[in-house]
C-alpha cells in the first residue's frame, strides 16, 4: 500500500463550487504539505502543517484553506473554485526537516 | 530570496549513455539540503537523490550521482547507463534551513531516453 495517498486522483468541477482534496499518510510523519504544480513551473507551496495544532500559509495560499484532522490526515479546500486553480495538486510528508515524500497527485480541472 | 534554476528545459540521451542535468541555486544560507526528484508520465514525484550542504562528498544512488559545487552554487545530476525508464521530468529542489521546511523547486528538465 502507498505511504501517502490522495483522493480523488482526478476531479472536474465548475467555477464557484467548493471542493476538498484529501491526503492521508501511514509514514508516521509529523509534517504535511500541500503543493501546486502548473505546466512549465515547479511545485509551489500552498500550506504546511507541523502538527495537528499548527497550520501555516505558504507562498500561494489565497483562495485555499486547509484542515489537519489528525496527524495522518491533511485536507485542502477550495472555497469557491476558479479556472486559474486548474492544476496538479500534491500532498507531501516529512519527519521534521527531512526529505519530503509525495503522494500521487490530484489533477483538478475547474470549468 | 532563494531561487533554483534549471537552464535545460529538454534533453535527450541514447539508452546506455550518460547524461548530466544542470541546476544552480541562489542562497545566503550555509546549511541546507538539495534534492533531485523525478516525475515520470505517471506524475508521481519520486525522490532520486539528496545532498546535505555540510557534506563535501557527492551523493550517489546506484546509477545516479551528483556534482555538488557549494561555492559555485551548482548541483548537477549525472545519470549513467541511461535506461528507458529514466524518461521523465527531473526537478532540482532546495530545502531552506529555516523551520518552514519549504522546498523550492526549479522549473524542471524533461529527459527523453531514446532506444
Amino acid at each position: 500500500d502507498a505511504d501517502v495517498t490522495q483522493t480523488p486522483r482526478n476531479r472536474i468541477t465548475k467555477t464557484g463550487k467548493r471542493i476538498m482534496l484529501e491526503c492521508s499518510q501511514t509514514k508516521g510523519h509529523d509534517r504535511m504539505y500541500w503543493y501546486r504544480q502548473d505546466p512549465g513551473l515547479g511545485l509551489r507551496l500552498i500550506y504546511y502543517s507541523f502538527d495537528v495544532k499548527d497550520i501555516n500559509k505558504g507562498e500561494i495560499s489565497d483562495g485555499y484553506s486547509v484542515s489537519r484532522q489528525a496527524q495522518a490526515k491533511f485536507s485542502l479546500s477550495l472555497e469557491s473554485a476558479i479556472p486559474n486553480q486548474t492544476a496538479l495538486y500534491f500532498c507531501a510528508t516529512s519527519r521534521g526537516r527531512e526529505t519530503q515524500y509525495f503522494g500521487p497527485g490530484t489533477r483538478l480541472l475547474v470549468l | 530570496a532563494q531561487t533554483v534554476t534549471q537552464s535545460q528545459p529538454e534533453m535527450s540521451v541514447q539508452e546506455a549513455e550518460t547524461v548530466t542535468l544542470s541546476c544552480t541555486y541562489d542562497t545566503s544560507e550555509n546549511n541546507y539540503y538539495l534534492f533531485w526528484y523525478k516525475q515520470p508520465p505517471s506524475r508521481q514525484m519520486i525522490l532520486v537523490i539528496r545532498q546535505e550542504a555540510y557534506k563535501q562528498q557527492n551523493a550517489t544512488e546506484n546509477r545516479f550521482s551528483v556534482n555538488f559545487q557549494k561555492a559555485a552554487k551548482s548541483f548537477s545530476l549525472k545519470i549513467s547507463d541511461s535506461q528507458l525508464g529514466d524518461t521523465a521530468m527531473y526537478f532540482c529542489a532546495f530545502l531552506t534551513s529555516s523551520n518552514t521546511g519549504k522546498l523550492i523547486f526549479g522549473q524542471g528538465t524533461t529527459l527523453q531516453v531514446k532506444p
